[in-house]
């Protein structure tokens, strides 16, 4: 079967680091996929993960652990505008994005 | 380079009628994905198309959804004899082939169902 996992609400403030942790089952898994989406728009592509380890990207880092079935992305330097939700995304070998209920990440002054 | 196109951006149908939703993939891409959210909720995997093709449709209704992406025009989708609880967001992404990891969404397509 197919089970996605990640808090539902993250709460930080300007400036600070926050970490949104993602565990999923799901087979033929090809990689893990991070997307940001604002107040419902369209989902804005972040990172991808096909091997294990860290990836970089500016501000947002992306994590992949394939043994454990465990992600997470790391957001540093937080801004205002991260407000937003976010969602891990494992790729199956269909090429279907799975996509669970999202992080709603707040950021305050 | 434009990104992907879906219209109409809005749309709001009454109860038993068809709701024909379009999307045109980014240029050079022939790989097209669709999704539904529910308000609150995160994307549902609908359907995988290539051009003229269904890949896999393993997250379609059986009933009254049906999707198509001829080799000339946009991609649609049609939901037949639309009722209240077909109301959300619909976004279509496309992708330059399945090796190719990222999926680049279009701004979607809301359906409101009265």
């Amino acid at each position: 079967g197919q089970s996605l996992e990640q808090p539902s609400e993250v709460t930080a403030v300007e400036g600070a680091i926050v970490q949104i942790n993602c565990t999923y089952q799901t087979s033929g898994f090809y990689g893990l996929s991070w997307y940001q989406q604002h107040d419902g728009g369209a989902p804005t592509f972040l990172s991808y993960n096909a091997l294990d380890g860290l990836e970089e990207t500016g501000r947002f880092s992306s994590f992949l652990s394939r043994s454990d079935s465990y992600g997470y992305l790391l957001l540093q330097e937080l801004q205002m505008k991260d407000s937003a939700s976010y969602f891990c995304a494992p790729r199956g070998n269909t090429g279907k994005l799975i996509f669970g209920q999202g992080t709603t990440l707040q950021v305050k002054p | 380079n434009a990104g992907v196109m879906q219209n109409p951006r809005h749309l709001v149908r009454r109860r038993g009628q068809e709701a024909r939703l379009r999307c045109s993939p980014m240029k050079g891409h022939s790989h097209v994905y669709w999704y539904r959210q529910l308000p609150e909720e995160g994307l549902k995997f609908m359907v995988y198309l290539q051009k003229e093709n269904i890949i896999d449709e393993s997250g379609m209704p059986k009933e009254r959804f049906s999707a198509e992406f001829p080799k000339e025009g946009p991609s649609i989708l049609r939901i037949q004899q639309v009722v209240r609880g077909d109301s959300a967001a619909y976004f279509c992404a496309s992708s330059l082939g399945l090796a190719d990891e990222t999926q680049y969404f279009g701004p979607g397509t809301r359906l409101l169902v009265l």
